[in-house]
């Protein structure tokens, strides 16, 4: 099946400084991409929608200077999490959609840890 | 703003037993209803979907069934198996978008 890959997997950084997400869908081309957060032992919370060539819409109470997105490709997404706190410590879950199909799939995730 | 219940939060069986979960969305314009299986510290994975056209769908020991009138949809595992110990999440999708909107989650434990 396609897959979406995530880099890096895990990231620890000290609070104030800015840390990147990466995430490729590795075989198929993705116009939409979606981000999500999620807390332990919680649901996936939709942060924004990524859009290839165009801004990001972000949803209601997720800060857009925060959380930087930027989908450059067809096959690529960045997360950038800017100035981090260590409120900001979560896992973070890119999604993708395959244009031909249509079909959505996950990349295994990132788990940040902002000391 | 949109909406889905999911129920149970846990949810414990003896293997071999059926395993029910449900859920509620608010959005009647929803049209389609994936369900997702997460492992620890693991991607979702989609395992089941069903689109507003159709009230049932089953592929082997999964079935999905879905009431467009009550905005209800259920998945339904039978003969469990210790590896279907997972969290499950169903979603729904919003209007008009390729967004979805997630449910609470339930983890589902399997006892040999």
């Amino acid at each position: 099946g396609a897959v979406v890959s995530q880099h890096p997997s895990r990231v620890i950084c000290k609070s104030g400084t800015s840390v990147k997400i990466e995430c490729r869908s590795l075989d198929f081309q993705a116009t939409t991409m979606f981000w999500y957060r999620q807390f332990p032992k919680q649901s996936l919370m939709l942060m924004a929608t990524s859009n290839e060539g165009s801004k990001a819409t972000y949803e209601q109470g997720v800060e857009k200077d925060k959380f930087l997105i930027n989908h450059a490709s067809l096959t690529l997404s960045t997360l950038t999490v800017t100035s981090a706190h260590p409120e900001d410590s979560s896992f973070y879950i890119c999604s993708a959609r395959a244009v031909n199909t249509g079909e959505l799939f996950f990349g295994e995730g990132s788990r940040l840890t902002v000391l | 703003g949109e909406n889905v219940e999911q129920h149970p939060s846990t949810l414990s069986v003896q293997e071999g037993d059926s395993a029910v979960i449900k859920c509620t969305y608010s959005d009647s314009a929803s049209n389609y209803f994936p369900w997702y299986k997460q492992e620890l510290g693991k991607r979702p994975q989609l395992i089941i979907d069903i689109r507003s056209n159709v009230g049932e769908k089953k592929d082997q020991r999964i079935a999905v069934t879905l009431n467009k009138t009550a905005k209800h949809f259920s998945l339904h595992i039978t003969e469990t198996q210790p590896e279907d110990s997972a969290v499950y999440f169903c979603a729904a999708s919003i209007k008009n978008t390729d967004k979805l909107i997630f449910g609470t989650g339930t983890r589902l434990q399997v006892f040999p």
